[in-house]
C-alpha cells in the first residue's frame, strides 16, 4: 500500500486560509468515507482535527475543514494562525480493512 | 479522561525482538479497537496494525506480516506490540492509538500515546 500523496509545504500569512490535499487511489480515499488528518507538533505525538471527511472532534477549532472529491480529500484551514504551524497528515482506511497515512505537508505561517 | 500511557524508550540490537506496552484508561478497554503506528526519524507515519481488545483478533499492515505480534492483557488494560527481526530501519518512535468502537467503521485515531522510541543499532 502506497503512502497518500500531500504536498511537502503549504504557507499562508496570518488571516489567511490555506489548503492541504490528500491524494489516493479507488482503493482507499475513493472507495470510502473514512479519512481523517491529524496535526502534529515537534515532538509530540499526532492530534486528530478532522475525522469521516468532515466531522470535527469536539474541541477542534471550527477553523478546520475537510472534504473530498472522487480520490482527493483536502483540508482547509481558515484564518490562519500562528499556533497552526506544524505537520499535517492525512489517513484513509483502505479496501482491505488496513489503514494508509499520507506523507506529510509541513505548515508554515508566515 | 481517556487515556493511553506508554513507557520509556528500548535500544535494541540488529536481529533481536522489542516488546512494548501501552495502558489504557477512562474508558471500556474491550470496547474500542487499539492502534499501532510508528514514526521513523523526520519522517511521516505508518500504520502498522489493529487489535480487537474483546476478541484478541488482529489485522497488520502487509509489509510487517510475519514479523509483527499484536497482544493483550484485558486485566490490565494493556495491548502490546512485538517486532522482530529487528533492522536499523525499525529506528522509529511506536505510538499506540484508539480507534473507533469494535464493529464499527470510522477513520478516527483518538486520542494517541505518548510514544516508545525504539533505537535499534550494534
Amino acid at each position: 500500500q502506497s503512502a497518500l500523496t500531500q504536498p511537502a509545504s503549504v504557507s499562508g500569512s496570518p488571516g489567511q486560509s490555506i489548503t492541504i490535499s490528500c491524494t489516493g487511489s479507488s482503493s482507499d480515499v475513493g472507495d470510502n468515507n473514512y479519512v481523517s488528518w491529524y496535526q502534529q507538533h515537534p515532538g509530540k505525538a499526532p492530534k486528530l482535527m478532522i475525522f469521516d471527511v468532515s466531522n470535527r472532534p469536539s474541541g477542534v477549532s471550527n477553523r478546520f475543514s475537510g472534504s473530498k472529491s472522487g480520490n482527493t480529500a483536502s483540508l482547509t484551514i481558515f484564518g490562519l494562525q500562528a499556533e497552526d504551524e506544524g505537520d499535517y497528515f492525512c489517513s484513509s482506511h483502505t479496501s482491505d480493512s488496513r489503514y494508509v497515512f499520507g506523507i506529510g505537508t509541513k505548515v508554515t505561517v508566515l | 479522561q481517556v487515556q493511553l500511557v506508554q513507557f520509556g524508550a528500548e535500544v535494541k540490537k540488529p536481529g533481536a525482538s522489542v516488546k512494548v506496552s501501552c495502558k489504557s484508561s477512562g474508558y471500556t478497554f474491550t470496547d474500542y479497537y487499539i492502534h499501532w503506528v510508528r514514526q521513523a526519524p523526520g519522517q511521516g507515519l505508518e500504520w502498522m496494525g489493529w487489535i480487537n481488545p474483546n476478541s484478541g483478533y488482529t489485522h497488520y499492515g502487509q509489509r510487517f506480516q510475519g514479523r509483527v505480534t499484536m497482544t493483550r492483557d484485558t486485566s490490565l488494560s494493556t495491548t502490546f506490540l512485538e517486532l522482530s527481526t529487528l533492522r536499523s530501519d525499525d529506528t522509529a518512535v511506536y505510538y499506540c492509538a484508539r480507534g473507533t468502537r469494535v464493529s464499527h467503521y470510522s477513520s478516527l485515531f483518538d486520542p494517541w500515546g505518548q510514544g516508545t522510541l525504539v533505537t535499534v543499532s550494534s
